[in-house]
């Protein structure tokens, strides 16, 4: 089955500092990847959807500045939390979609952000 | 956005007994699934139902779907303690899953 792999799965980092998460699609081509963000004991929230090469999709009210998306590659996206604040400590979720079933979507195991 | 809105929040039960979940949702879908989440780990896919279908089955899951009252239900019968979790449903409309808010199951012994 599709496999989708989050790096790392936990992270601890300073208030101010830039942390990068890493989702990638190990044995199929994800033409599309999307970010959620968890809050503790709430549900997921949709962050941003990209599209290989292109510019990502934010949901409102997320800062695009704040939560930088790349889509480089078919099997790489990467969120980049910039001067993170504690607020900002999440359990982050990707999905991809594509390969040989492109309706379907799986989900990558998670990270967690802690920021002191 | 958030879409879905599951009812109960919260359900305790005894081992054994079945467990019903709801969910609502607002805008017309393809389809609505439904995962599981233990305390801090990642998603389960558990089934999916398709907007044409009424009800579907897998294992001790039963998952019934309303399109004309935008709701759907899961049951759990004959519950472990293993079920213990949180249990969203999502739904799937244009280009992207939406979670509804979940509902935190335990299983008491």
């Amino acid at each position: 089955g599709a496999v989708v792999s989050q790096h790392p799965s936990r992270v601890i980092c300073k208030s101010g500092t830039s942390v990068k998460i890493e989702c990638r699609s190990l044995d199929f081509q994800a033409t599309t990847m999307f970010w959620y963000r968890q809050f503790p004991k709430q549900s997921l929230m949709l962050m941003a959807t990209s599209n290989e090469g292109s510019k990502a999709t934010y949901e409102q009210g997320v800062e695009k500045d704040k939560f930088l998306i790349n889509h480089a590659s078919l099997t790489l996206s990467t969120l980049t939390v910039t001067s993170a604040h504690p607020e900002d400590s999440s359990f982050y979720i990707c999905s991809a979609r594509g390969g040989t079933s492109p309706s379907e979507q799986y989900f990558g195991p998670g990270t967690r952000l802690t920021v002191t | 956005s958030q879409q879905g809105e599951e009812d109960p929040q919260a359900l305790s039960i005894q081992e054994g007994e079945n467990a019903t979940m709801n969910c609502s949702y607002k805008t017309s879908i393809n389809n609505l699934q439904w995962y599981r989440q233990n305390s801090g780990r990642g998603l389960v896919h558990l089934i999916l139902i398709r907007s044409n279908e009424r009800e579907k089955h897998s294992g001790r899951l039963r998952v019934t779907l309303d399109t004309s009252k935008k709701s759907s239900s899961l049951l759990i019968t004959a519950s472990r303690a293993a079920d213990t979790a949180s249990y969203f449903c999502a739904t799937r409309g244009d280009d992207k899953i939406i979670f509804g808010k979940g509902t935190r199951l335990h299983i008491l012994p």
